[in-house]
């Protein structure tokens, strides 16, 4: 069964240091998102991007974040100063249309120390 | 602004059927999905909803009233690896199709 992958599954790094984290999402899909869930909370949409463009942010995605689809497969998400309050885990997930099924990875805990 | 709305924990005992209630109050609607997440996991999809009433598949079933802004998932001859979090979200305003989580509802199932 095709599924969305992320690497890494962990990542560990300083307050104030640049992080990309990468998605392969599943390849006949054309909408991808990220979505970030903080321990014990709720799941907090971020991004999403079609047609090689961000369609909608939310107000967690400020100028320290960024995506991009460097070639046809990957799709990344960069945090360019990270914060204490970013560390969360962070879900890359796809879909083959609008309002489909959203197929989700298995995500990335990152750790700002 | 979006404001969705499920039970924090459930308990049910395995082999029983449980019912898990959202509600939602959305500027908009385009659809309420059910997702399935077990502690440490990725969200899995359960189940879509855009027109009002029931839809079944297989052990899960999903009802929607538009009019009430309400859901609920059903989870018949509960098994002990149904243990998970149900999260509900919706899509909702025009053009937008983000889901907008609620805060999930944990479901332990006894034997």
């Amino acid at each position: 069964e095709p599924e969305v992958t992320q690497t890494p599954s962990h990542q560990v790094t300083q307050m104030g240091q640049e992080v990309i984290l990468r998605c392969v999402p599943i390849s006949n899909h054309l909408y991808f998102y990220w979505y970030r869930q903080i321990l014990g909370q709720k799941v907090e949409f971020l991004v999403s991007f079609y047609n090689n463009e961000i369609s909608e942010k939310s107000e967690i995605f400020d100028d320290q974040f960024s995506v991009e689809r460097p070639d046809g497969s990957n799709f990344t998400l960069k945090i360019r100063s990270t914060k204490l309050e970013d560390s969360a885990m962070y879900f890359c997930a796809s879909t083959i249309d609008r309002n489909t099924e959203a197929f989700f990875g298995q995500g990335t805990r990152l750790t700002v120390v | 602004g979006q404001n969705i709305d499920q039970p924090t924990e459930m308990t049910a005992t395995e082999g029983a059927i449980v019912q898990i209630n959202c509600t939602y109050q959305t500027s908009g609607f385009n659809g309420l999905f059910w997702y399935q997440q077990h502690a440490g996991e990725a969200p899995t999809f359960l189940s879509y909803n855009v027109l009002d009433g029931l839809e079944e598949k297989g052990r899960f079933s999903s009802f929607l009233s538009r009019s009430k802004g309400y859901s609920y998932l059903l989870l018949k001859e509960l098994q002990m690896k149904d243990s998970a979090s149900y999260l509900c979200a919706v899509t909702s305003g025009a053009g937008s199709y983000q889901l907008t989580f609620g805060k999930g509802t944990k479901l332990s199932v006894i034997p």
